[in-house]
């Protein structure tokens, strides 16, 4: 069953076509940013990260941006797949608290075949 | 590597039980994480344990303990249960709490009926 909330905001593209999930964070002394994809069913799985002294990193198919002016962070995925179906969650990570991640509410992808 | 081993996947429980959970993580890792994920509130941290101690503690109840062994498995416990307490119980491990990224098992569902 969904493991994850009724009410997520939620993006839903075309396949094959560019996604981008946004979210903003809350502490301007966080240093270290992680995006989740967490399928149906399933625990949150590591995709991409970014420390705050980069605005931009790329992966396989993914690249985060950071705007540290504006504490946001956004995920693009390109070419976007069906099994990129999924809720996606981005971290905060506040050395300040103990080191620990702060989790965003996350975004529901729907990708359309 | 094996990744996070987490057991049971499901479970069924009545109001006023107790419950424990287990979590093995990845191999090398130290670090235990453990949260909740409901529709309503999304991902919240309950505790970390780290060299069988506890590091870092979130806001929740006494009801939720836990505790973790010299091979670095961690159990948390939840007595007296509450219909509110029927979530996906997470668990999560990393090398040292200085490490930011954190790996997710696949979750403990708990139904409290």
């Amino acid at each position: 069953g969904e493991s994850v909330g009724l009410h997520l905001p939620t993006l839903s593209v075309q396949e094959g076509d560019n996604s981008i999930i946004n979210c903003a964070y809350s502490n301007s002394a966080s240093d270290y940013f992680i995006w989740y994809k967490q399928e149906s069913g399933k625990g949150p799985q590591f995709i991409i990260d970014i420390r705050s002294n980069m605005d931009k990193r790329q992966g396989q198919r993914v690249t985060v941006l950071l705007n540290k002016t504006v504490k946001h962070l956004s995920l693009q995925i390109a070419a976007t797949q069906p099994g990129d179906s999924a809720v996606y969650f981005c971290a905060e990570n506040n050395k300040n608290a103990g080191n620990m991640l702060t989790f965003g509410g996350g975004t529901r992808l729907m990708v359309k075949p | 590597k094996a990744g996070v081993t987490q057991t049971p996947r499901y479970l069924i429980k009545t109001r006023g039980q107790q419950v424990t959970l287990s979590c093995s993580p990845i191999s090398g890792h130290r670090s235990v994480s453990w949260y909740q994920q409901t529709p309503g509130q999304g991902l919240q941290f309950l505790f970390e344990y780290f060299s069988e101690t506890q590091r870092n503690k979130g806001n929740f109840p006494g009801r939720f303990s836990g505790r973790q062994f010299s091979n670095s498995r961690s159990e948390m416990n939840v007595s007296t249960l509450e219909l509110g307490d029927s979530a996906l119980y997470l668990c999560a491990s990393r090398t040292t709490l200085y490490q930011e990224t954190q790996y997710f098992g696949p979750g403990t569902r708990l139904l409290v009926l």
